[in-house]
């Protein structure tokens, strides 16, 4: 069964693009949410979309939206991008058939750089 | 919102001794606390968790306890060896709602 798969791996933006991330989930999954990871900050909830629907939202600007595909693909778009939006974003999925079976699965992120 | 609250930061112990990290959480209707490991270079990949309606659970070298009354859990590893060294996170959440990490702690077992 194949992981997780983000794509690219590395992205280098200068500031003031738009940039948008890409994540297959494991077949089958339905969920699928939105990390970033700083060294000073850790991992940061951004969303987590479930059947095409946005779920949850964590604390970040407009700038930051995400979308999911019928096949429950997903995409995280930045736009306007600033310096301090250098990070790993990561993207994980989970079956979430049931309460109790929502153990997530991570890619190995996109390494975003802006300069 | 949820909190999660992990010490220490930073850890080194000699191969062989165990190796224990504490989180604390806010929101008494966190139910879900995973706990990742994360090696360079790689996403996190869980190790262990455990739900809210057990209080222990292990398994070979790693066990994770939870105090729901006081409000936080821990990561213990026994026998540690070299390939343990990495970034340890743990996390809680409730039901479908959003995972709360902690800040990480950076295990160190030196041969």
């Amino acid at each position: 069964k194949a992981g997780v798969t983000q794509t690219p791996r590395y992205l280098i933006k200068t500031r003031g693009q738009q940039v948008t991330l890409s994540c297959s989930p494991i077949s089958g999954h339905r969920s699928v949410s939105w990390y970033q990871q700083t060294p000073g900050q850790g991992l940061q909830f951004l969303f987590e979309y479930f059947s095409e629907t946005q779920r949850n939202k964590g604390n970040f600007p407009g700038r930051f939206s995400g979308r999911q595909f019928s096949n429950s693909r997903s995409e995280m778009n930045v736009s306007t991008l600033e310096l301090g939006d250098s990070a790993l974003y990561l993207c994980a999925s989970s079956l979430e058939d049931s309460p109790l079976n929502t153990e997530a699965f991570f890619g190995q992120g996109t390494r975003l750089t802006v300069v | 919102g949820e909190n999660v609250e992990q010490h220490p930061s930073t850890l080194s112990v000699q191969e062989g001794d165990s190796a224990v990290i504490k989180c604390t959480y806010s929101d008494s209707a966190s139910n879900y606390f995973p706990w990742y490991k994360q090696e360079l270079g790689k996403g996190p990949q869980l190790i262990i968790d455990i739900r809210s309606n057990v209080g222990e659970k292990k398994d070979q070298r790693i066990a994770v306890t939870l105090n729901k009354t006081a409000k936080h859990f821990s990561l213990h590893i026994t026998e540690t060896q070299p390939e343990d060294s990495a970034v340890y996170f743990c996390a809680a959440s409730r039901g479908y709602q959003k995972v709360t990490f902690g800040i990480g702690t950076k295990l160190q077992v030196i041969p």
